[in-house]
């Protein structure tokens, strides 16, 4: 079983959609969480840290529950420029990061 | 600034090749980390490094070394390139060290094919 989980999508939307990603993570003593995003054949780049009290970027919302080590992003009012690839990415207390394979979002007119 | 550079941005290698991907960051960041990106499967940590003369192994450090001699800069030494290999590589560097949440910054990146 992979230590952090995610939908692979394809996830085909249309603009102005509403989109949620998943993710699961096997360890317990993760200790902080981030999801971060990846545009075609370009390096990953942060989006939003996540909190357990959740947090909000403007469109979108990061979910955290502890108990289920469940951790979701959403999107709302979908842009073209949405289009890319979301990383959940799980940090233990050593700062052993792992990252999802990614979740795949194409936004379309 | 520049961030993270990473050079070379593309690589073909032999089997059994070696070379060194250069990654060099001026941040001043005291972590530095090297991945790798393949196929269905998430970026795998391969060493990393929490200060200038400190080094560690990463989740896949087989056929990997690495060294860092500066702050600046984290070279990746592939000893005997084998065809699985074959990746995109990602240095990256963020503030913090060990449990830290602070943000990595990622290089563009290194795609390396060994035939």
């Amino acid at each position: 079983r992979k230590e952090v989980e995610q939908d692979p999508g394809p996830f085909n939307v249309p603009e102005g959609a509403t989109v949620a990603f998943n993710c699961t993570y096997s360890n317990s003593a993760s200790q902080s969480f981030f999801w971060y995003r990846q545009d075609c054949r370009k390096e990953p780049k942060l989006l939003m840290s996540v909190y357990s009290s959740g947090n909000e970027d403007g469109r979108f919302t990061a979910q955290l529950n502890r108990a289920s080590q469940y951790i979701s992003l959403l999107i709302r009012d979908s842009k073209l420029s949405d289009s890319a690839t979301y990383l959940c990415v799980v940090n233990t207390w050593n700062n052993d990061m792992r990252f999802g394979a990614g979740t795949r979002l194409t936004v379309k007119p | 600034n520049a961030g993270v550079t990473q050079t070379p941005k593309f690589q073909v290698l032999k089997t059994g090749q070696s070379m060194t991907l250069q990654c060099a960051q001026d941040m001043n960041h005291e972590y530095m980390s090297w991945y790798r990106q393949d196929p269905g499967m998430g970026l795998r940590l391969i060493h990393y490094s929490v200060g200038a003369g400190i080094t560690d192994q990463g989740e896949v450090p087989n056929g990997y070394n690495v060294s860092r001699s500066t702050t600046e800069d984290f070279p990746l030494r592939l000893l005997s390139a084998a065809p699985s290999q074959t990746s995109v590589y990602f240095c990256a560097s963020s503030r913090g060290g060990r449990g830290d949440t602070d943000t990595q910054y990622f290089g563009p990146g290194t795609r390396l094919t060994v035939l």
